[in-house]
């Protein structure tokens, strides 16, 4: 069981929004602004597109946002395009100086 | 353009060790910027972090392995390594090495492709 939670699915339809929820507790996302996502296509390494909760790395499109409020991080997709179609991880360090990962989250693009 | 690349063994026998290296090219292990790390995703499963080390051989290791877990570095070589003992079906996963960056090195921004590891008998 992992120590952050995600949602095992979510969908959408080309051109709508979605948002991905990820919890933990104070002593991870709600302690430090240190809160990663990633995309993963099937058969592929994880691609880091948001990190420290809301920057960009470079070359990552602007349609995926992040934010957070207390102990619960979210990744916004806008725009919706049939190549997001991928599983989503959320992690976070940890106050135990270790990095925790969500269970994933797979979005469907209708 | 940095790139990571994992090698070893596809196949382990239950209770042996299992022994991967990750070798880094396009940048130096030795970077005093720089640690780096291992990531395992089960078959359908998610990502559990396995540890970080830094080239001078510091290292943080998931509570969870840490008795079975240790993580290394050859600077001579440009890589850096897995050892995992006593491997049980459970440990069954593509194994991923990364460069963790960021104040707690949290943040994995370069990834190798990953290698399937069973544990079979």
């Amino acid at each position: 069981q992992s120590a952050l939670t995600q949602p095992a699915s979510v969908s959408g339809s080309p051109g709508q929004s979605i948002t991905i929820s990820c919890t933990g507790t104070t002593s991870d996302i709600g302690g430090y602004n240190y809160v990663s996502w990633y995309q993963q296509h099937p058969g592929k390494a994880p691609k880091l597109i948001i990190y420290d909760v809301t920057k960009w790395p470079s070359g990552v499109s602007n349609r995926f946002s992040g934010s957070k409020s207390g102990n619960t991080a979210s990744l916004t997709i806008s725009g919706l395009q049939a190549e997001d179609e991928a599983d989503y991880y959320c992690s976070s360090y940890r106050s135990t100086s270790t990095v925790e990962f969500g269970g994933g989250t797979k979005l469907t693009v209708l | 353009q940095l790139q990571l690349q994992e090698s070893g063994p596809g196949l382990v026998k239950p209770s042996e060790t299992l022994s991967l290296t990750c070798t880094v090219s396009g940048g130096s292990i030795s970077s005093s910027s720089y640690y780096w790390g291992w990531i395992r995703q089960p078959p359908g499963k998610g990502l559990e972090w396995i540890g970080n080390v830094y080239y001078s051989g510091t290292t943080y290791y998931n509570p969870s392995l840490k008795s079975r877990l240790t993580i290394s570095v050859d600077t001579s070589k440009n890589q850096f390594s897995l050892k995992l003992s006593s491997m049980t079906a459970a440990d069954t996963a593509v194994y991923y090495c990364a460069r963790p960056i960021g104040t707690f090195y949290s943040i994995f921004d370069y990834w190798g492709q990953g290698i399937l590891v069973t544990v079979s008998s």
